[in-house]
């Protein structure tokens, strides 16, 4: 049973454009994560949030950026596409606290062109 | 730098025969473990948790871990087709935030 939801499933854009995905889940986790996976499904955290912390990778490139409402909420927008944005990013939640089970969204597949 | 790195990259194996996987992991402090799947065009679901050495078993799903010689090995009892995805390993430790996702092995289960 699905408790966290992305949307898009799938998005088109061009180089240079603006696009920001969404993501919900309803767990009543504290802790938000977004992942970038390649072609290659190599997963790679981006980002993790909660209420007092916003934890970046380093290797994330500044035009990404994540927003978030509410713990329920964390969005992930993406500032002037390049091609090499193209992937499936997913959406995780869980409890704060150690290295906590995490539960996935199902995924927003990016294509730029 | 933390290293997760799974073996074999695609595997295929008959309905009801056993399966094996592995994954050996660079950070010998690292103790949460975890095997995630992922159907094509789905998200994760975590199979198996496992945090100390020894077996872990949830229902066909038994993990292996033995972090003296840096491995982690996932084995699938009866497998159907229904088993056939991408399989993925994740390692951390329990005071870090991250997890450390491996290369995945792709399995696909024939009948």
């Amino acid at each position: 049973e699905t408790a966290v939801f992305q949307t898009p499933n799938y998005h088109v854009t061009q180089v240079g454009n603006e696009v920001s995905f969404n993501c919900k889940q309803t767990l009543g986790h504290d802790t938000m994560y977004w992942y970038k996976q390649d072609s290659k499904k190599l997963l790679k955290i981006m980002f993790s949030y909660n209420n007092k912390q916003l934890i970046v990778n380093e290797t994330v490139p500044r035009r990404f950026s994540p927003q978030s409402s509410d713990k329920a909420h964390l969005n992930l927008r993406i500032k002037s596409v390049e091609p090499e944005d193209s992937a499936v990013y997913l959406c995780a939640s869980s409890f704060t606290g150690g290295a906590p089970e995490q539960y996935f969204g199902p995924g927003t597949r990016l294509t730029v062109l | 730098q933390q290293k997760v790195q799974q073996s074999p990259e695609s595997l295929t194996v008959s309905e009801g025969a056993m399966a094996s996987l592995n994954c050996t992991f660079s950070d010998r402090s690292s103790d949460n473990f975890r095997w995630y799947r992922q159907h094509s065009g789905k998200g994760l679901e975590v199979l198996v948790s496992i945090f100390s050495d020894g077996e872990k078993e949830e229902g066909s799903f038994t993990a292996h871990l033995n972090r003296a010689s840096l491995h982690v090995f996932l084995h699938i009892r009866e497998p159907q087709p229904s088993d056939s995805a991408l399989y993925l390993c994740a390692v951390s430790r329990d005071s870090g935030t991250y997890q450390r996702f491996g290369t995945g092995t792709k399995l696909q289960v024939v009948p």
